[in-house]
């Protein structure tokens, strides 16, 4: 079993609609939990993190923990183009700070 | 600057051959991390550096890849003897340990990445 499991997609969405993104981690010590998006040819950059159970919110990003059922989702609203780009869940362990990565999810938000 | 610096961007290299990939992180990051990242695929955890320290190296796929970081601050992968399936994009990311206080999100810097390409 690998330790950060995402669906490679590609998810496609139309433009305004909701995308909804999951992730689930093998690690029940897991202690932080981090959504990367990069883009094609880029760098991955930080987009949400989340370290309680529940909901965070960040303008049109919504993350969601259940470290009950090891499961972290990313909520995107009001999707647009310029939000096509891979989604990768990232996992730390904690003790220290080795970050595990998914294979990422492809988005593509249709015009 | 004030990102993650990583040279080359860009290296091509024959089977057997000798490389190095040099990062530099933002000033006053204590961590530093390589991952390696093929087409279609996620970062794949190296090695993680604390100071000058690896912390955990055990990402490495054999002995035939090292990396140092002697004086805390610029971090060099190194693989000998490359093979083709070494080609991938190298990437380089750093953050704030946590230590000293400093807030830690967790959040990595990621720079632009090494692209080795092994013929």
């Amino acid at each position: 079993q690998k330790e950060v499991e995402q669906n490679s997609g590609p998810l496609s969405v139309p433009e305004g609609a909701i995308a909804s993104l999951n992730c689930t981690y093998s690690d029940r010590g897991s202690q932080s939990f981090f959504w990367y998006r990069q883009y094609s040819g880029k760098s991955p950059e930080l987009i949400m993190f989340i370290y309680s159970n529940g909901d965070k919110e960040d303008g049109r990003f919504t993350a969601q923990l259940n470290k009950a059922s090891q499961y972290v989702s990313l909520l995107i609203r009001d999707s647009q183009p310029s939000d096509s780009a891979t989604y990768l869940c990232a996992v730390n362990s904690g003790g220290y700070q080795k970050v595990t990565f998914g294979t990422g999810t492809k988005l593509q938000v249709i015009p | 600057g004030a990102g993650v610096s990583q040279t080359p961007s860009n290296k091509v290299t024959e089977k057997g051959k000798y490389v190095e990939l040099r990062c530099d992180p933002i000033s006053g990051h204590t961590a530093l991390y390589w991952y390696r990242q093929s087409l279609g695929q996620g970062p794949e955890f190296l090695i993680y550096f604390q100071g000058t320290g690896a912390a955990d190296d055990s990402g490495l796929p054999n002995d035939r890849f090292f990396a140092v970081r002697p004086e805390g601050s610029v971090s060099t992968l190194k693989i000998q003897r490359t093979e083709r399936g070494d080609s991938a994009v190298y990437l380089c990311a750093s953050s704030h340990s946590g230590l000293a206080g400093v807030r830690n999100t967790g959040e990595l810097f990621f720079g632009e990445g090494s692209r080795l390409t092994v013929l």
